[in-house]
């Protein structure tokens, strides 16, 4: 039962482009969310959030936007740079109880 | 500054036999988390702890036990291990319940 998907496993963008991650989930109970980051051999890394009160939360070159009625949030990188280039993982979480992760996205930033 | 550290970073076991991966935080965090991360799935929550002393069980914990003996350390045991364990193991803090993580680099199990 995979209550948060990510559908693309993998994404390509060129350097200086706009990356956009989607995630999707199911449960309309999820209040809060997540992006991490990973890169090969080494943990995930929190990169940015978003509570189910707000529809943006923006941090330097990153943007995570929400669309509850569509069970739908994206993150956005802008402009993406090769160092980006990472697994990108979303997670949500309900009153801080339990958290369910996707299954990750892979992006290449190709200079 | 370590963050989350965990030992051992890669193993190899048999069917059948048993090992203990150690997880070390020194954020002075309440809480602590096992998860495992298997292809194209995301990571699943295997057990949790909300304090010293204290254990719960997530999402995926059969075939697995863990402690809390000190605020710093969880430990997760294999008592007998399968080839379906076969997968990477991280260990992860938070300041609050289930807020945002700090992971540990992760420990690559496989079992033969």
């Amino acid at each position: 039962d995979q209550q948060v998907k990510q559908n693309s496993p993998s994404l390509s963008v060129q350097e200086g482009r706009i990356s956009i991650l989607n995630c999707d989930y199911t449960n309309s109970m999820f209040d809060y969310f997540l992006w991490y980051k990973k890169y090969p051999a080494e943990g995930p890394t929190f990169l940015i959030s978003i509570s189910s009160i707000k529809d943006k939360n923006e941090d330097g070159r990153f943007t995570v936007f929400l669309n509850k009625s569509a069970k739908h949030l994206s993150l956005h990188i802008v402009p993406s740079q090769p160092g980006d280039s990472a697994v990108y993982f979303c997670a949500a979480t309900i009153n801080n109880n339990d958290m369910r992760f996707g299954a990750g996205t892979r992006l290449t930033v190709k200079p | 500054n370590a963050g989350v550290t965990q030992t051992p970073k890669f193993r190899v076991l048999k069917t059948g036999q048993s090992m203990t991966l150690l997880c070390a935080q020194d954020m002075n965090h309440e809480y602590m988390y096992w998860y495992r991360q298997d292809p194209g799935m995301g990571l699943r929550l295997i057990h949790y702890s909300v304090g010293e002393g204290t254990t719960a069980k997530g999402e995926v914990p059969d075939g697995y036990n863990v402690s809390r003996l000190k605020k710093q350390n969880f430990l997760l045991g294999l008592e007998s291990a399968a080839p379906s364990q076969t997968s990477v193991y991280f260990c992860a803090s938070t300041p609050g319940q289930f807020t945002e993580a700090f992971f540990g680099q992760g420990t690559r199990l496989t079992v033969v």
